[in-house]
């Protein structure tokens, strides 16, 4: 199985709701990340986990909260997002921090509409 | 993490061999290129990865000259499927902890 998992596929909220992101792997992967993607523009990363600690944040505002419950699960929780924040959000697994680190499993992401 | 730049956007026609080309001036010893690909509203793919010389899969081949200063993905007899977003990066994700940044990425289009 080397599918990524993501749910919901589609959400829209508003800007006081909290809402959740999840994404699951069952590769046995131990390291997962959170990517964002505006349209017509290349992912840009998030967050990293590696053996379900957080090894990297890059500088997310506080309204984006990642979650690792176990080593297949990967949550980003949602709260008082602003519009700019509407995008495209992938989960990416990898086997480890080795080159193959860079062979990275994407899942279809979420469409995420704040209005 | 070494910085890329790939041609913006490139069209070819069905049954051609594709080259797109990435530069990377400051590729480090420790560096291994990899190349992804991406469909509209899905998640990117990894195509290959490679560190010198030639390597090839069942998809694609990735030749890197010896200087490794750029490298060139070659798409065999592109189909109208292979229209996608093709991203090079380059890192050593031992050094960087996983972290990767995706460039620009190159438009392809194949046309029938």
């Amino acid at each position: 199985d080397t599918e990524v998992t993501q749910t919901p596929k589609h959400l829209v909220m508003g800007m006081t709701n909290k809402k959740s992101l999840k994404c699951e792997q069952h590769m046995g992967h131990r390291a997962m990340y959170w990517y964002k993607q505006k349209a017509k523009k290349p992912p840009e990363l998030m967050f990293v986990y590696s053996y379900e600690k957080l090894s990297i944040n890059e500088s997310v505002p506080s309204r984006f909260s990642p979650e690792c419950p176990n080593s297949s699960l990967l949550n980003l929780h949602l709260h008082a997002l602003q519009p700019e924040d509407s995008a495209l959000y992938l989960c990416a697994s990898s086997q480890g921090f080795t080159r193959s680190s860079y062979e990275q499993y994407f899942g279809p992401g979420t469409r995420l509409t704040v209005t | 993490l070494a910085k890329t730049t790939q041609p913006i956007s490139m069209d070819s026609y069905e049954g051609q061999e594709v080259n797109i080309t990435c530069s990377h001036n400051n590729i480090a010893t420790n560096d291994y290129i990899t190349w992804y690909q991406q469909f509209p509203s899905q998640g990117p793919r990894f195509i290959i990865q490679g560190y010198k010389t030639k390597v090839t899969n069942e998809v694609a081949s990735l030749f890197i000259p010896a200087d490794r200063k750029s490298s060139t993905l070659s798409l065999p007899r592109v189909s109208l499927s292979d229209t996608a977003v093709y991203y090079c990066l380059v890192g050593d994700a031992d050094t960087n902890a996983g972290k990767s940044t995706f460039g620009d990425g190159t438009t392809l289009t194949v046309k029938p």
